[in-house]
Parts: C-alpha cells; sequence; structure tokens
C-alpha cells in the first residue's frame, strides 16, 4: 500500500515559520491534487487545505499549501501555540489497486 | 454546515464483525460523498473507504476483502461492517463527508465526526 512520507517532526517558537514536506510519487501527488488535515491533541482530524493550496472557511491565512511535482508542502506562518498538532498530507493513489493515501504524519511542536 | 456522529459497539470479539453506523444532520445523504477513517492507537491515519449517493463503493485494497459500506437514506446514515477483526483492527472510527470530482482528481474529506473508539478483545 502506497504512502506519502513525511518528516516525523517540526518545531518552531511562535511567530515562526514552519514548513512540512509531503513526498510522494507519480501516482499520487503527481497525478492528484493533494490535501492537508490538522489533528489537534484528542481531536478529530480536520481539513486544513484542499486542491492543493485552497483554505476552507475559518482557516487562517497563515497556513499555505504549495504542490510541485511530486512533492507537497504545508506552511505556517506566524507559529501560534495552538498550532501544535500532528498535521497529514493526503491524495489519490491511481496505482492498480486504487485508493487514498495519508502521508506519515508530522508532530509540531511550539516551543 | 453538515454534522456526523459515529455510533456502535466499543468493543467487539476476535473474528466477529465490527459494525459502526454515521447520521448525518445538517445536510442530504444524497449530496455527497461518505467516507470512514480509522487510526489506531498511536499510529496515523488510514482510510477504508468510501461510498457514494449513487451507491458506489471504492474500499482500500489492504481491507477490501472484509470490508462492507452501505447507505439508508431513510435515515441519512451510512454505515461500516468489517468481518473477522483481529487486535490489529482496535483504532478510533471516523466517518466524514467527502468531496470528489474529476475522477479522483479531487478528493477530499470536508467534515469528520468525532470517532468512536473501537476495540477488539476477548
Amino acid at each position: 500500500q502506497s504512502l506519502l512520507t513525511q518528516s516525523p517532526s517540526a518545531s518552531g517558537t511562535p511567530g515562526q515559520r514552519v514548513t512540512i514536506s509531503c513526498s510522494g510519487s507519480s501516482s499520487n501527488i503527481g497525478r492528484n491534487t493533494v490535501n492537508w488535515y490538522q489533528q489537534l491533541p484528542g481531536a478529530a482530524p480536520k481539513l486544513l487545505i484542499y486542491t492543493n493550496n485552497q483554505r476552507p472557511s475559518g482557516v487562517p491565512e497563515r497556513f499555505s499549501g504549495s504542490k510541485s511535482g511530486t512533492s507537497a508542502s504545508l506552511a505556517i506562518s506566524g507559529l501560534q501555540s495552538e498550532d501544535e498538532a500532528d498535521y497529514y498530507c493526503a491524495a489519490w493513489d491511481d496505482s492498480l489497486n486504487a485508493h487514498y493515501v495519508f502521508g506519515t504524519g508530522t508532530k509540531v511542536t511550539v516551543l | 454546515q453538515v454534522q456526523l456522529q459515529e455510533s456502535g459497539p466499543g468493543l467487539v470479539k476476535p473474528s466477529e464483525t465490527l459494525s459502526l453506523t454515521c447520521t448525518v444532520s445538517g445536510g442530504s445523504i444524497n449530496s455527497y460523498y461518505w467516507s470512514w477513517i480509522r487510526q489506531a492507537p498511536g499510529k496515523g491515519l488510514e482510510w477504508i473507504g468510501y461510498i457514494s449517493y449513487g451507491v458506489l463503493t471504492n474500499y482500500n485494497p489492504s481491507l477490501k476483502s472484509r470490508v462492507t459500506m452501505s447507505v439508508d437514506t431513510s435515515k441519512n446514515q451510512f454505515s461500516l461492517n468489517l468481518s473477522s477483526v483481529t487486535a490489529a483492527d482496535t483504532a478510533v472510527y471516523y466517518c466524514a463527508s467527502t468531496r470528489a470530482s474529476g475522477g479522483h482528481y479531487h478528493y477530499y474529506m470536508d467534515v469528520w465526526g468525532r470517532g468512536t473508539t473501537v476495540t477488539v478483545s476477548s
């Protein structure tokens, strides 16, 4: 089963910019749009970015997404304490056994 | 805004079938796709599959032989059945409304339920 690869952790102090990367392949990120989900401690995941770079209503502008080739990135500008959470990228995978794949997850810590 | 609530037994015995229901409020079940996702303790997210308003289904290849999803339009609910469970199926199970277009070019879960914990144990 395909997986999207993320670095396990990232950290920054309040106000800093933090970037999370997501590496995939030609059958997933290279072919379809990327989404990002935020999971606060003890809570359900929440859609943070969809279609590579679109923010749902209510998501602060400090969250931004981008995609290039078979990789994607999530940037958090002006890091805040409430941003401490797990972040997952995801995309549809068009391989022989098509399915939706999540990234391995990145834990963001606010120092 | 659509809201989702999972329900079902919190404890299932090994080899039995796990059955969960997701009740949709604030929207029609005929309007979207509907997905199930799970998260084992301390682990990441795993997509289980989806069912569309047209009763089209698509399941994770790793679970396909054990998964069945259905929709009850009269109750605005959709359901998950996972057969022959083992301890590896212990997880928090989430239901989510799903947007899909362009085949699966655009595919994402926009609203999630709070999740329900299912433990597989005798």
